[in-house]
């Protein structure tokens, strides 16, 4: 059973847009969610991580909106470039416990 | 500072074999997990391991096990391989229990022949 559901599986995006992915969760234990960027070959790279405390967290072109009636929680890359193209996860953990429950993977491609 | 560091990075065993994986965190981190990543199933969570003590396992079958050292440094081992054992290992650390930022290494190939 899939903790923590991904859409879309695949984005295309012209370069300077908008890139949205998001996520949805059953478990209300979840009490960390970060994104996770992997380009091919590499392991996946800390991006961006939110708390349930809060609905918005923003790290340069990197926003995270969360839902917490709705169980889901999105990333949203702004004026996306073509270096942004890589597979991104969001993934949920509950605190303490370390053991990290991951979406399907959106694989994310900018097109000049 | 170093990041996480996994050796090998990539390895072709035979079915029936077993396999060892290692793992380097981050200096000061002490909190080591491991993951499976396969084009099928995903990201999946092995096991976790802090103070040379196993907190946290993973629907892994028994042939998956691991183990911590005194400096943190952790490896994983495979016994009796499978072809379905093919896969991106990756190691992740963390400060500590309570810090729930992981950060991964590399990953090692396994390929199962």
């Amino acid at each position: 059973q899939q903790q923590v559901k991904q859409s879309p599986q695949s984005l295309i995006v012209q370069k300077g847009g908008i890139s949205i992915i998001n996520c949805a969760y059953e478990n209300t234990a979840f009490d960390y969610f970060p994104w996770y960027q992997q380009f091919p070959g590499k392991g996946p790279a800390l991006l961006i991580a939110i708390r349930p405390d809060v609905s918005e967290k923003k790290e340069g072109r990197f926003t995270i909106s969360f839902n917490k009636s709705a169980k889901q929680f999105s990333l949203h890359i702004m004026d996306s470039q073509p270096g942004d193209s890589a597979t991104y996860f969001c993934a949920a953990l509950v605190e303490g416990a370390n053991n990290l429950f991951f979406g399907t993977g959106t694989r994310l491609t900018v097109i000049p | 500072k170093a990041g996480v560091t996994q050796t090998p990075r990539y390895l072709i065993k035979t079915r029936g074999q077993q396999v060892t994986l290692s793992c380097s965190p981050i200096s000061g981190h002490r909190s080591v997990s491991w993951y499976q990543q396969t084009p099928g199933q995903g990201l999946q969570f092995l096991f976790e391991y802090f103070s040379e003590t196993q907190r946290n396992k993973g629907n892994f079958p028994g042939r998956f096990s691991g183990r911590q050292f005194s400096n943190s440094r952790s490896e994983m081992n495979v016994s009796t391989l499978e072809l379905g054992d093919s896969a991106l290992y990756l190691c992740a650390s963390s400060r500590n229990v309570r810090d729930n930022e992981q950060f991964f290494g590399p990953g090692t190939r396994l390929t199962v022949l």
